[in-house]
């Protein structure tokens, strides 16, 4: 099946830092992307869709110049947290429709976490 | 706005059990549903994707259908191991869409399967 990179797992940081999260797709080409975060206890929810060579779509409530997301390849989207506060600390993962565009291929994820 | 709602929250069972995890979701219009199963830092592996014309898929020792008139789906384990315990997601396409990436995510059911 497809595989979907993401990098890093883990982040800590302190508050007012930027957290740039790395979501790859490795044996084939994606020209759109996904971004869900999750919060503890809390279903995945989406927060973004990635567009190579366009702006990204950002879902109702998720503020676009926080989350910068970058998709400047076939196969690259970056979510970057700009000023990370406590309250972005969750649990962020990317995905990717494999080929025929049906099933979803997630990352590992990344847990942010900010002090 | 589509709900997704997951039963039980949890559930742990000795090996060896056939179990069955539940899934509804309140607009019935839904294009396809995918079960997941998410592992701690592995992120999420899509397990059965059913199309809204189908009743059931099977996959090894996973069934799962679903009855869109009444908004449910189950996913059946047979002969549990404990290498089944996870977090079992079920998710469907936003309210009246057809992209198989904007997903709406119930908050999942933890198996534990014990030896």
């Amino acid at each position: 099946g497809a595989v979907v990179s993401q990098h890093p797992s883990r982040v800590i940081c302190k508050s007012g830092t930027s957290v740039k999260i790395e979501c790859r797709s490795l044996d084939f080409q994606a020209t759109t992307m996904f971004w869900y975060r999750q919060f503890p206890k809390q279903s995945l929810m989406l927060m973004a869709t990635s567009n190579e060579g366009s702006k990204a779509t950002y879902e109702q409530g998720v503020e676009k110049d926080k989350f910068l997301i970058n998709h400047a390849s076939l196969t690259l989207s970056t979510l970057t947290v700009t000023s990370a506060h406590p309250e972005d600390s969750s649990f962020y993962i990317c995905s990717a429709p494999g080929r025929g565009g049906e099933k979803l291929f997630f990352g590992s994820g990344t847990q942010l976490s900010v002090l | 706005k589509q709900e997704v709602t997951q039963i039980p929250a949890a559930l742990s069972v000795p090996e060896g059990e056939n179990l069955v995890l539940n899934c509804s979701f309140t607009d019935s219009a839904i294009y396809n549903l995918q079960w997941f199963r998410q592992d701690p830092g592995k992120g999420l592996t899509s397990l059965l994707l059913i199309q809204s014309s189908q009743r059931e898929q099977t996959s090894g020792r996973l069934n799962a259908s679903l009855d869109k008139s009444s908004g449910r789906s189950t996913l059946y384990i047979a002969a549990s191991q404990p290498g089944d315990s996870a977090t079992y997601l079920c998710a469907v396409p936003y309210a009246g869409g057809t992209s198989y990436g904007k997903l709406t995510f119930g908050q999942g059911t933890i198996l534990t399967v014990h030896p």
